[in-house]
């Protein structure tokens, strides 16, 4: 069974430009969560969506948006990006449908700069 | 702020050593989970062990949970090379679908 896979791997953009990020979960999960990692602030959360439907959404400016495709592939973008924007940002997909949290497995991360 | 705080944030360990790292959480959890991360790569699921669980298996992990102290502690035993990485703990509070991750202990394993 195929892992969760991020693309691209890695990309730099200039302040004020916008990205678009891409997962593809693991075949039959339809929660997709992202996370962003930073050296100073850590792992973050920043949305989850099940089944097209964001479901929780993490503390972070309306420049940070995602969505997901009825193939469960899901997409997030930044706008208008700053330096702190620089970051690995990792996807997640999990089985669990309903109540707790239950195992996630990550893609390897975009790994974003911005000059 | 983060639910989960890792101690220590840092480790350093000979092959063949047992290495102990702690985790810290402030409000009730359904689960708890760790991870491991390898140099900026994704991440890893180790173990989960549910609220109403004490202690948990897996290979050479052991993992506890104190609920009363919320506390949860990671023990990898007969330490090796490859255990060379970053372990996050994380916490699932709520049905919020998230989970709260920790700041991570880096542990290094010297052959």
């Amino acid at each position: 069974k195929a892992g969760v896979t991020q693309t691209p791997r890695y990309l730099i953009k200039t302040r004020g430009q916008q990205v678009t990020l891409s997962c593809s979960p693991i075949s039959g999960h339809r929660s997709v969560s992202w996370y962003q990692q930073t050296p100073g602030q850590g792992l973050q959360f920043l949305f989850e969506y099940f089944s097209e439907t964001q479901r929780n959404k993490g503390n972070f400016p309306g420049r940070f948006s995602g969505r997901q495709f009825s193939n469960s592939r899901s997409e997030m973008n930044v706008s208008t990006l700053e330096l702190g924007d620089s970051a690995l940002y990792l996807c997640a997909s999990s089985f669990k449908l309903a109540g707790n949290t239950g195992e996630l497995f990550f893609g390897e991360g975009s790994r974003l700069t911005v000059l | 702020s983060q639910q989960g705080e890792e101690d220590p944030q840092a480790l350093s360990i000979q092959e063949g050593e047992n290495a102990t790292m702690n985790c810290s959480y402030k409000t009730s959890i359904n689960n708890l989970q760790w991870y491991r991360q390898n140099s900026g790569r994704g991440l890893v699921h180790l173990i989960l062990i549910r609220s109403n669980e004490r202690e948990k298996h897996s290979g050479r992990l052991r993992v506890t949970l104190d609920t009363s102290k919320k506390s949860s502690s990671l023990l990898i035993t007969a330490s090796r090379a490859a255990d060379t990485a970053s372990y996050f703990c994380a916490t699932d509070a709520s049905n919020d679908y998230k989970l709260s991750f920790g700041a991570g202990t880096t542990v290094t394993v010297r052959a």
